[in-house]
């Protein structure tokens, strides 16, 4: 199984609300990744861990909080956001941050819009 | 300043057609060359992985190159199908020290029957 998958889909909420994104991987990875991309832009990355614990910040506002439970569940809490914030998020997975010839495994994505 | 551009920034083909998208990187010291295919709204998905000691890579009738001396990777996609109306990103990581997978802007390709 090579699969990462994120919850939901789609999401709407607006400037008040609290939402959490979530990606779930059994590949045995022990290194998560949250992206954002914008439309016709490249991902760029917001957060990296590594076995459950939090190695990159990309200096992201803290209204983006990353959490991760265990070794195959990232959450993506949000809290306050702009409409600018608006883009699609992508959870990708790797067996580690060290070995730079690993694969990584990107899921479907979560499409949010902030109203 | 670590840098992937690639061109053309949008493509239009028939189908059946051939077409070769170009990556050049100023990623150094480099580690290694992806090039991922992602449709529109869904996460990007693999299609090769090159070391700077391999010079080519096929993945069906997808084949990338690499040149480390020049900098320079290109994907040549054989006999077009409807289906490979995508972005192509080439992504090129550091060797360690970094984290970071530095992404390119993607081509925007569109096959037309």
């Amino acid at each position: 199984d090579t699969e990462v998958t994120q919850t939901p889909k789609h999401l709407v909420m607006g400037m008040t609300n609290k939402k959490s994104l979530k990606c779930e991987q059994h590949m045995g990875h022990r290194a998560m990744y949250w992206y954002k991309q914008k439309a016709k832009k490249p991902p760029e990355l917001m957060f990296v861990y590594s076995y459950e614990k939090l190695s990159i910040n990309e200096s992201v506002p803290s209204r983006f909080s990353p959490e991760c439970p265990n070794s195959s569940l990232l959450n993506l809490h949000l809290h306050a956001l702009q409409p600018e914030d608006s883009a699609l998020y992508l959870c990708a997975s790797s067996p580690t941050i060290g070995q730079e010839t690993y694969e990584q495994y990107f899921g479907p994505g979560t499409r949010l819009t902030v109203t | 300043k670590n840098q992937v551009e690639q061109s053309p920034q949008s493509l239009i083909i028939l189908e059946g057609k051939n077409c070769t998208l170009q990556c050049n990187y100023t990623v150094s010291p480099f580690s290694n060359l992806r090039w991922y295919k992602q449709d529109t709204g869904r996460g990007p998905v693999s299609l090769t992985i090159m070391t700077f000691s391999e010079n080519t890579k096929s993945n069906g009738r997808y084949t990338a190159t690499l040149d480390a001396d020049t900098k320079q990777s290109s994907l040549h996609i054989t006999a077009s199908q409807l289906s490979d109306s995508a972005s192509y990103i080439c992504v090129v990581r550091g060797t360690s020290g970094t984290y970071k997978y530095i992404f390119g802007t993607g081509t925007r390709l569109k096959v037309l029957a």
